[in-house]
């Protein structure tokens, strides 16, 4: 069962463009939400995390847009670079009985590619 | 200070073999846990562990065993490998509680390309 979904899969962005990709997750009791960024070869990087008593967080060129209600969140890369091509994966975890934070439940993943 | 280390970087099993994955961390973390990854399926977790001694299954654990006799080491086993555990494995660790700057500090290794023949 997937309990996070993302989209797009793929996303082609020019340079100075802004690039957005979606999560849209089920279980009401995630509290922690992070993205990570991850390039060819090497593991996942945190890039930026919220937790649900904030709607936006933002870090230099990159947001996150929050929905309690609607169950979803975004990432928002503003004026994007090719050096920000990789692949992005939102996360959803919660802390339910006090030992949850070790279980990340991951997006299936967005290929973003940042043409010159 | 290395951060999350595995060994090895690739790995070719035949069917049937059995190996172990190393994963090592030197941050104190509380949280370790395997995850595999699979084209277009995200991430998925194996298995967990909260502290030395204590494991839990995850997502996809069928053909995996883990223990964790320090806090440093989370060894990921294979017991009889198969074509289908072809994958990319990431060894990850973290805080159990929220750090001053209000994150678990999530850490992964640089994954083990595993490929089964």
């Amino acid at each position: 069962q997937q309990q996070v979904k993302q989209s797009p899969q793929s996303l082609i962005v020019q340079k100075g463009g802004i690039s957005i990709i979606n999560c849209a997750y089920e279980n009401t009791a995630f509290d922690y939400f992070p993205w990570y960024q991850q390039f060819p070869g090497k593991g996942p990087a945190l890039l930026i995390a919220i937790r649900p008593d904030v709607s936006e967080k933002k870090e230099g060129r990159f947001t996150i847009s929050f929905n309690k209600s609607a169950k979803q969140f975004s990432l928002h890369i503003m004026d994007s670079q090719p050096g920000d091509s990789a692949t992005y994966f939102c996360a959803a975890t919660s802390n339910a009985g006090g030992t949850s934070y070790g279980k990340l439940t991951f997006g299936q993943g967005t290929i973003l590619t940042v043409h010159p | 200070n290395a951060g999350v280390t595995q060994t090895p970087k690739f790995q070719v099993l035949k069917t049937g073999q059995s190996m172990t994955l190393q994963c090592a961390q030197d941050m104190n973390h509380e949280y370790m846990s395997w995850y595999r990854q699979d084209p277009g399926m995200g991430l998925r977790l194996i298995h967990y562990s909260v502290g030395a001694g204590i494991t839990d299954q995850g997502e996809v654990p069928n053909g995996y065993n883990v223990s964790r006799s320090t806090t440093e080491d989370f060894p990921l086993r294979l017991l009889s490998a198969a074509p289908s555990q072809t994958s990319v494995y990431f060894c990850a660790s973290s805080y159990r509680m929220l750090s001053r700057v209000g994150d678990y500090g999530y850490t992964f290794g640089s994954g083990t390309r595993l490929t089964v023949v």
